[in-house]
């Protein structure tokens, strides 16, 4: 099946810093999806974007999906970022969101 | 208006027991899912749904057993409860093959001892 592949696994900020989490994916997608997890256990849907670049505030997300990676950008952090960011995938012609093993970011004050 | 939600959110059982979680969307989605999120974190789809057929089943042991009595409603029966069974168990739906993008329930923990 598809691999998905994020990075860093963790990462530690201070607030008000900026931060990139890489979403590597093994073969072409019809569907890609950026979510947070927040400390509460919600997995809230932060984009939707199998290519191009979207932004939503302090958030961005860019997908290249010829070259088969997205990124998400976090601009001048919040201790409320903290959470494991996952990135989900959907293989062309498959029905599965497959998921990365997430990337926790602890954002401190 | 919560457009997937879950019941219960917690669920405390012992080992042996029958349980169900329901699951119900106000999206008009065609396809509903059940993952399973681990100790680790990592989430795994178990099951999936597209108006009321089975179209996924992954390599789950058969005491669970998804039920679908319309296309907004999607429940996990779990017999003979195992500890490792505790786990999170998410409800999603999205349109067919995730066009636009899945929509993710808060989840129910279940804990079993």
């Amino acid at each position: 099946g598809i691999q998905v592949e994020q990075s860093p696994p963790d990462l530690i900020l201070q607030e008000g810093a900026n931060s990139t989490l890489r979403c590597n994916f093994s073969d072409s997608v019809n569907n890609l999806q950026w979510f947070h997890q927040n400390p509460w256990g919600q997995l809230i849907n932060l984009f939707y974007i199998p290519s191009g670049t979207k932004q939503n505030g302090r958030l961005s997300a860019t997908t290249v999906a010829t070259e088969r990676y997205s990124l998400l950008y976090i601009s001048s952090s919040q201790t409320t970022d903290s959470g494991v960011y996952f990135c989900a995938v959907v293989k062309a012609g498959s029905e599965k969101l497959v998921f990365g093993k997430g990337t926790k970011l602890t954002v401190n004050p | 208006d919560t457009a997937v939600s879950q019941t219960p959110k917690y669920l405390v059982t012992q080992m042996g027991n029958d349980k169900s979680i329901k699951c119900e969307q106000n999206l008009g989605h065609d396809t509903m899912y059940w993952y399973k999120q681990d100790s680790k974190k990592f989430l795994k789809i178990m099951f999936s749904y597209n108006n009321k057929e089975l179209i996924i089943n992954e390599t789950v042991p058969n005491r669970f057993s998804p039920k679908s009595p319309d296309k907004a409603h999607l429940n996990l029966h779990i017999n003979s409860l195992e500890l490792g069974d505790s786990a999170v168990y998410f409800c999603a739906s999205s349109q067919l093959q995730g066009i636009g993008g899945y929509t993710f329930g808060s989840g129910t923990r279940l804990t079993v001892v």
